[in-house]
């Protein structure tokens, strides 16, 4: 079976341009979650959905990010205008049972 | 100011030995705690759940051991090996929630 798929693996981009992260959750699951991983503040949650409606998105830095899930197999994150500050990995996640979440190899992004 | 980036607890053990990863927790509302195994350059993956109500639970070659007297949690690995080698993060759900909520994380390095 086929895990979590993200697109694209690496990204690097200029500050103020406009990326866009891709996620296939696992066919049958039916919530979504979207993470950052830096070595300062280690692994956290930006946003999260459930049957495709997001539940929530305390997490979300500031109105530069937002995330959409039209239909169960496929979630973007946007970020828009990028800084440096947001180099980070991002992962996404997808589950069926709430405390096991089965994460994507995750997209290493590089804002210059 | 200068960053500071998060410095993770290690632990270093020989091929062969017992390993044991410990883990502090804040909320006393949490049902499930769960360990997480992130191999470099790949997502977390989930090793084993526990649940508040439980003070142990074995899985393969791994126990999970829960205190909730001083809020401690632990994860024991036996006969540790090579491919061990990684970090381990403990998380917890709060109720009602699919949040899983991150700990910093603890570095496994297994020598031969």
């Amino acid at each position: 079976d086929a895990g979590v798929i993200q697109s694209p693996r690496h990204e690097v981009t200029e500050m103020g341009q406009e990326v866009t992260l891709r996620c296939k959750p696992i066919s049958g699951h039916n919530s979504l979650f979207w993470y950052r991983q830096t070595m300062m503040r280690g692994l956290e949650l930006l946003i999260y959905f459930n049957n495709n409606v997001p539940i929530d998105d305390s997490g979300m830095p500031e109105d530069r990010f937002s995330a959409k899930m039209p239909n169960a197999s496929f979630s973007t994150l946007k970020i828009q205008p990028s800084e440096p500050r947001d180099s980070a990995v991002y992962f996404c996640a997808s589950s069926i049972r709430r405390q096991e979440q089965y994460f994507g190899p995750g997209t290493r992004l590089t804002v210059t | 100011g200068e960053s500071v980036g998060l410095h993770l607890p290690t632990l270093s053990v020989q091929e062969g030995d017992n390993s044991i990863i410990n883990c502090a927790y804040s909320n006393s509302a949490s049902d499930y705690f769960i360990w997480y195994k992130q191999e470099s350059g790949k997502g977390p993956q989930f090793i084993i759940d526990i649940r508040s109500n439980m003070d142990k639970r074995q899985g393969q070659r791994v126990t999970v051991l829960l205190n909730k007297t001083v809020k401690h949690l632990s994860l024991q690995i036996a006969a540790t090996q090579p491919g061990d080698s990684a970090v381990y993060f403990c998380a917890e759900v709060r109720g009602g929630s699919e949040k899983l909520v991150f700990g910093k994380g603890t570095k496994l390095t297994v020598n031969p």
